[in-house]
C-alpha cells in the first residue's frame, strides 16, 4: 500500500529536550511539507522541501528544524527553542509542490511537553 | 491578503438530516479551493476541489460544494447526514502564483446526532 506513515503517533518530551518527528512517503512525491495543528485553528506550515537537499520555511519555523537527504524522508526536529510544542503535527507530500492541487497526509503525532 | 473563513466552529445535525458548512474565502487569483475531512487523531482526507472547471464540485461519501464567484463563497453540503459523517472539516485555499501555500481554515467540527 501506498501512502504516508508518521511515528511515534504519541511523543511525550520533557521540557529542554530535543525531539524528532518521523514521516515516510513511499508515494514517490517530490514535495513534503510539515504543519502543526492547535486546537481550534487550521493548520499552518512549519517547513517544506520541494526537492531533495533543499527546503524552505514556512509560517511557523523558528524551533523547527528538517532534513531532506532522501526522497522520501522529510524528519522534524522539534528544539527547545520552541516555545510551546505541545501540538499536533502533520506531514503530507505531493508530486508537484505547490503547483499540483491535493497534498496527501499522514495520520499525524501527538507531541506533548511535560 | 489571501485568507479563508469558516462562519461556524461547530455544527450539529440529526442523522439523516441536510448538513451546511460554509466557508468564504478572499483571494486576489483565481483560487483553487479544497475541502478537507479530519476524523479524530488522524490525518486529513480530501473530500472534493474546485479548480476552475465546473462550479459545482462532487466529492467522496456524498459531499459536494459550489463554488459561488459573487459570494466569495465555497459551501460544503451533503443531503443526508450520517452518523459516520461526524468529523472535523477543514476548507483550504491555495495561494495563485509560483508560491502556492495552502491556507486552512480554522476548521468545522460536525456533530451527528442519532
Amino acid at each position: 500500500d501506498g501512502g504516508i506513515t508518521q511515528s511515534p503517533k504519541y511523543l511525550f518530551r520533557k521540557e529542554g529536550q530535543n525531539v524528532t518527528l518521523s514521516c515516510e512517503q513511499n508515494l514517490n512525491h517530490d514535495a513534503m511539507y510539515w504543519y502543526r495543528q492547535d486546537p481550534g485553528q487550521g493548520l499552518r506550515l512549519i517547513y517544506y522541501s520541494q526537492i531533495v537537499n533543499d527546503f524552505q520555511k514556512g509560517d511557523i519555523a523558528e524551533g523547527y528544524s528538517v532534513s531532506r537527504e532522501k526522497k522520501e524522508s522529510f524528519p522534524l526536529t522539534v528544539t527547545s527553542a520552541q516555545k510551546n510544542p505541545t501540538a499536533f503535527y502533520l506531514c503530507a507530500s505531493n508530486d508537484r509542490g505547490f503547483v499540483a492541487d491535493t497534498q496527501y497526509f499522514g495520520p499525524g503525532t501527538r507531541l506533548t511537553v511535560l | 491578503a489571501q485568507s479563508v473563513t469558516q462562519l461556524d466552529s461547530h455544527v450539529s445535525v440529526s442523522e439523516g438530516t441536510p448538513v451546511l458548512l460554509r466557508c468564504n474565502y478572499s483571494s486576489s487569483y483565481s483560487p483553487s479551493l479544497f475541502w478537507y475531512v479530519q476524523h479524530p487523531n488522524k490525518g486529513l482526507q480530501l473530500l472534493l476541489k474546485y479548480t476552475s472547471a465546473a462550479t459545482l464540485v462532487k466529492g467522496i461519501n456524498g459531499f459536494e460544494a459550489e463554488f459561488k464567484k459573487s459570494e466569495t463563497s465555497f459551501h460544503l453540503t451533503k443531503p443526508s447526514a450520517h452518523m459516520s459523517d461526524a468529523a472535523e472539516y477543514f476548507c483550504v485555499v491555495r495561494l495563485g502564483g509560483s508560491q502556492g501555500n495552502l491556507i486552512f481554515g480554522k476548521g468545522t467540527k460536525l456533530s451527528v446526532k442519532p
